[in-house]
């Protein structure tokens, strides 16, 4: 059976500062990763994905993901953060289509001034 | 707008109640599907319907009933439920149900169940 594990339910982090949101994987087959934000009082939002390719994969807001399969990670990087980055994260994890996504309990960022 | 939405956006209920959430996508969308939100825990899918077939039901309790009378709709029909039934409850389509394929949420419906 697929897990995620978001080690880390909230993250604090000031404005322009760089940030990484942790999340792990279990799986004994090819997987499909995703990340998806959710916004207050919204629904989730897909941020970026890897399905097979490049390793490194970015979002048009400046985020960007590394798959390592070695180490079974997909973290979430952002060099320089916004306000308007404040939101809960979900990675989540796939193999066989979407119906079978594993979403992690996600990790709250938390960006001030 | 995401494509998707969902009314009511609030609902509270006794546990008496019967009420349905509904939900509507505008994206052409051939799969749709429910989650359930809950504090603290992971998304929990809930139902899975492709091409108006539900083709998942992850041990749903029976106080929830599902209904996709076209590709464009679905509901989810409540009665009797408990409080801990109270939750966040998101729909979401995409195109087809294969990996990798990019799904579209709804706002969800807060539900309160007193």
């Amino acid at each position: 059976a697929q897990s995620v594990t978001q080690l880390d339910s909230q993250v604090p982090v000031f404005e322009e500062a760089p940030v990484e949101l942790r999340c792990n994987y279990s799986s004994s087959v090819s997987v499909y990763l995703f990340w998806y934000v959710q916004y207050p009082n919204q629904g989730l939002q897909l941020l970026l994905k890897y399905l097979s390719g490049s390793t490194l994969v970015e979002s048009i807001n400046g985020f960007e993901a590394e798959f390592n399969k070695s180490q079974t990670s997909f973290h979430l990087r952002k060099p320089s953060v916004h306000i308007s980055d404040t939101a809960e994260y979900f990675c989540a994890v796939s193999d066989t289509g979407f119906q079978k996504l594993v979403f992690g309990t996600g990790t709250r960022l938390l960006v001030s001034p | 707008e995401t494509g998707v939405t969902q009314t009511p956006r609030h609902l509270v209920m006794g546990m008496t109640n019967k009420k349905s959430l509904k939900c509507e996508q505008h994206l052409g969308h051939n799969a749709m599907y429910w989650y359930k939100q809950s504090a603290k825990k992971p998304l929990e899918l809930m139902f899975v319907y492709s091409l108006e077939e539900r083709v998942e039901n992850n041990s749903v309790p029976s106080r929830f009933s599902p209904e996709c009378p076209n590709s464009s709709h679905l509901f989810l029909h409540l009665h009797t439920l408990q409080p801990e039934d109270s939750a966040l409850y998101l729909c979401a389509s995409s195109q087809e149900t294969g990996g990798g394929t990019e799904a579209f949420f709804g706002q969800g419906t807060r539900l309160t169940v007193v």
